[in-house]
């Protein structure tokens, strides 16, 4: 298993202002992941993050919006830059922690970062 | 793309009531997983199925990975207020992310 602290918890920032959110794991991991979760919505994979490589986005994300840290094996960093309502969201970074197999690892998610965009 | 569909997207029973969410893929999955979200909450892993027509139970809980590895299934039986939530299902294609269904939000009154 894991443990990952998520922080802030919950913010309220004004548009055109941006946001770092911090994820601390307690064990070393490869992949760490960051997600959104709009009101009511699915969870959508915004981009995953290797120690010592530049992050993989997906479709519809970019690292100029959302640029990512991975300095260490326990830590990551989300920033939302030049925030609008249309970002207010859950952001919730994740970990794989696996069974040593060939299957698929599954995820453990920080508790999450509820953000109101004014 | 790649796309899961899952419904219903909202459930409403009486305690005590069964409960069935369906899932679906587009594509054949590797394998598909199983999560709860409380409300308020973040998910939380239940379940993995990787075989083909495997189904597994916890407590009150089955679930089902279909023949075609294109589909599954989670039943609750009696439910409880304790099952109220979102349960999203999620699933891996060969080479790509985990693609989460948009969930099943259960309710249950007593």
């Amino acid at each position: 298993s894991a443990v990952i602290s998520q922080k802030p918890s919950r913010d309220i920032c004004q548009r055109g202002t941006s946001l770092t959110i911090q994820c601390q794991v307690d064990s070393q991991v490869t992949m760490m992941f960051w997600y959104r979760q709009q009101p009511g919505q699915s969870l959508t994979l915004i981009a995953t993050a290797n120690q010592g490589s530049e992050a993989t986005y997906e479709s519809g994300f970019v690292i100029d919006k959302f640029p990512i840290s991975r300095p260490n094996l326990t830590f990551s960093t989300l920033t939302v830059s030049n925030m609008s309502p249309e970002d207010s969201s859950i952001y919730l970074c994740s970990v794989e922690v696996g069974w040593g197999g060939t299957t698929n690892e599954k995820l453990f998610f920080g508790s999450g970062t509820q953000l109101s965009v004014l | 793309g790649q796309q899961v569909m899952q419904i219903p997207q909202y459930q409403h029973v009486q305690e005590g009531e069964d409960f069935t969410t369906y899932c679906n893929s587009s594509t054949t999955l590797s394998n598909i997983q199983w999560y709860k979200q409380r409300p308020g909450g973040h998910p939380v892993f239940l379940i993995q199925l990787v075989k083909s027509g495997e189904v597994k139970k916890q407590k009150r809980l089955t679930f089902q990975f279909g023949e075609a590895k294109k589909n599954s299934s989670l039943h609750i039986t009696a439910t409880q207020t304790t099952d109220v939530g979102t349960y999203f299902c999620a699933g891996y294609q060969e080479g790509t992310a985990l693609i989460f269904g948009k969930g099943t939000t259960l309710s249950v009154s007593s």
